[in-house]
């Protein structure tokens, strides 16, 4: 059973550019978690998703950031016009159910120039 | 704002020796909570979950929850250098089903 899978696993864009990060969950998963983490601090919820719903997105920023979790395929998460700010580890994870066991992917680290 | 406690450290222990990892948490109705280890550079990786009041045993590992005091606590029993990682406490918002996640603790085990 493959685990949770999200590429680019690097991803480098010049400012102002578009970055779309792809999560595939777990097989049986519908629930999928997306995280942000700067260097040396902690992870920063940014949205919950279901398939075809956002639960929560009250960690995503409100321009810019839109996130989505289609019937068929991965997760997107997509950042529109980026900013050296942007720069992190975006994590995704994935649970079968709302507060179950959720497991996590290796991570896109996002490198804007 | 339903929260995850836990104290950044660095807790340092020295090798073989118990390291014990506190969390606390806010959400009164919780039922699920999760311990996750993340090495630098890496992403988190799930090493127990407790569902009931007390002791779950895995290895080296114990965690403990005490629902009435909102309190999730991990035990590493002969702590080894390759346990010095970052150790993340997770509790489900009841509400909405997500994982709320505390900023972690930074364990180092000293040979």
């Amino acid at each position: 059973n493959a685990g949770v899978m999200q590429n680019p696993r690097h991803l480098v864009r010049r400012r102002g550019q578009e970055a779309r990060l792809r999560c595939s969950p777990m097989k049986g998963h519908s629930h999928v978690y997306w995280y942000r983490q700067l260097p040396e601090e902690g992870l920063k919820f940014m949205v919950y998703l279901q398939k075809e719903n956002i639960i929560d997105e009250s960690g995503m920023p409100k321009e810019r950031f839109s996130a989505e979790f289609p019937k068929e395929g991965p997760s997107i998460l997509r950042i529109q016009q980026v900013v050296r700010g942007d720069s992190a580890a975006y994590f995704c994870a994935s649970s079968q159910a709302g507060g179950t066991e959720a497991f996590f992917g290796q991570g896109t680290r996002l490198t804007v120039v | 704002q339903k929260e995850v406690e836990q104290n950044s450290g660095p807790l340092s222990v020295p090798e073989g020796a118990i390291a014990s990892l506190n969390c606390t948490y806010s959400d009164r109705v919780s039922q699920s909570f999760f311990w996750y280890r993340q090495y630098s550079g890496k992403s988190p990786e799930l090493i127990m979950s407790i569902y009931s009041n007390g002791d779950k045993e895995d290895g080296r590992f114990t965690a403990q929850l005490n629902k009435a005091s909102q309190y999730v606590s991990l035990l590493i029993r002969d702590s080894q250098p390759s346990d010095s990682a970052t150790y993340l406490c997770a509790a489900q918002d009841v509400a909405l089903g997500k994982l709320i996640f505390g900023q972690g603790t930074t364990l180092q085990v000293k040979p």
